[in-house]
C-alpha cells in the first residue's frame, strides 16, 4: 500500500519566516508533486520532480522552491512566507513512464498558516 | 494549453437520485481523464479513470471527445458519496513526466 507522509498536518508561521514542507514516499516512485488547494481555485501544480536533483516549474511557482536530494523525500521551501501563501498544500507520488497513465498517490496535506 | 472545467461548485442531491457532475476539457492532444474524491477528513484519491472503463462504487463516467465532456454518474445516490470530487486531465511535460491538470472541484451534498 503506497504511503505518502507530510511532516506536519497543520503549521503556523510569520511573515518573512523560511518554511520547509517535507513529504516523503515509501514506494520508490520517480514523480513526485507540490500542490496547494484553496477553496474555489481546486488544486494547482506548484513544482514537481521525475528523479533526483530533477525539477520542472509547475502552473504557480513563484515565491517557492522544491529540493530533491534522495528518491523519497521531496521537500517545499517558501523563501519569505507571506500572507497570501496561507493555504493547504499537499504532495502526491507517482511512477515514472510514458506508457500508461500513473495514478497519484497523495498525502493527508499540511494547512500552513501565515500570519 | 489544458483546461478543465467543473461549472458546479456546490451540487446538493436527495438520497436516492440520480447524480451528474459535471466536468469539461480543452486539450489539444488525446485526453486522458480522471476524477479524484475527497471524502471529508480524508486524503485525495483516484476515483475512476476513463481508460479502464470501470464503475466504482456505482459511479461512471463516459469520456464525449465530441462535446469535450467526461461527466461524473451515479443512478442512485448514497449520503456517504458527500465529497469533493474534482476532475483530472492527464498529460505529459516536457521532462516526460506524467502530470494531472486538476478542475476546481465540485462539492457534493447527499441529503438524506
Amino acid at each position: 500500500d503506497v504511503k505518502v507522509t507530510q511532516s506536519s498536518r497543520y503549521l503556523v508561521k510569520r511573515t518573512g519566516e523560511k518554511v520547509f514542507l517535507e513529504c516523503v514516499q515509501d514506494m520508490d516512485h520517480e514523480n513526485m508533486f507540490w500542490y496547494r488547494q484553496d477553496p474555489g481555485l481546486g488544486l494547482r501544480l506548484i513544482y514537481f520532480s521525475y528523479d533526483v536533483k530533477m525539477k520542472e516549474k509547475g502552473d504557480i511557482p513563484e515565491g517557492y522552491s522544491v529540493s530533491r536530494e534522495k528518491k523519497e523525500r521531496f521537500s517545499l521551501i517558501l523563501e519569505s512566507a507571506s500572507t497570501n501563501q496561507t493555504s493547504m498544500y499537499l504532495c502526491a507520488s507517482s511512477l515514472y513512464g510514458r506508457e500508461g497513465d500513473y495514478e497519484q498517490y497523495f498525502g493527508p496535506g499540511t494547512r500552513l498558516t501565515v500570519t | 494549453a489544458q483546461r478543465v472545467t467543473q461549472p458546479e461548485k456546490l451540487l446538493s442531491v436527495f438520497k436516492g437520485a440520480p447524480v451528474e457532475l459535471k466536468c469539461n476539457y480543452s486539450y489539444s492532444g488525446s485526453p486522458e481523464l480522471f476524477w479524484y474524491v475527497q471524502y471529508s477528513r480524508q486524503r485525495l484519491q483516484l476515483l475512476l479513470r476513463h481508460i479502464s472503463r470501470e464503475s466504482i462504487k456505482g459511479f461512471t463516467a463516459d469520456l464525449n471527445k465530441g462535446e469535450t465532456s467526461f461527466h461524473l454518474k451515479k443512478p442512485f445516490a448514497q449520503e456517504e458519496d458527500s465529497a469533493m470530487y474534482y476532475c483530472a486531465l492527464g498529460r505529459y511535460s516536457g521532462a516526460g513526466s506524467y502530470q494531472l491538470t486538476f478542475g476546481k472541484g465540485t462539492k457534493l451534498s447527499v441529503i438524506p
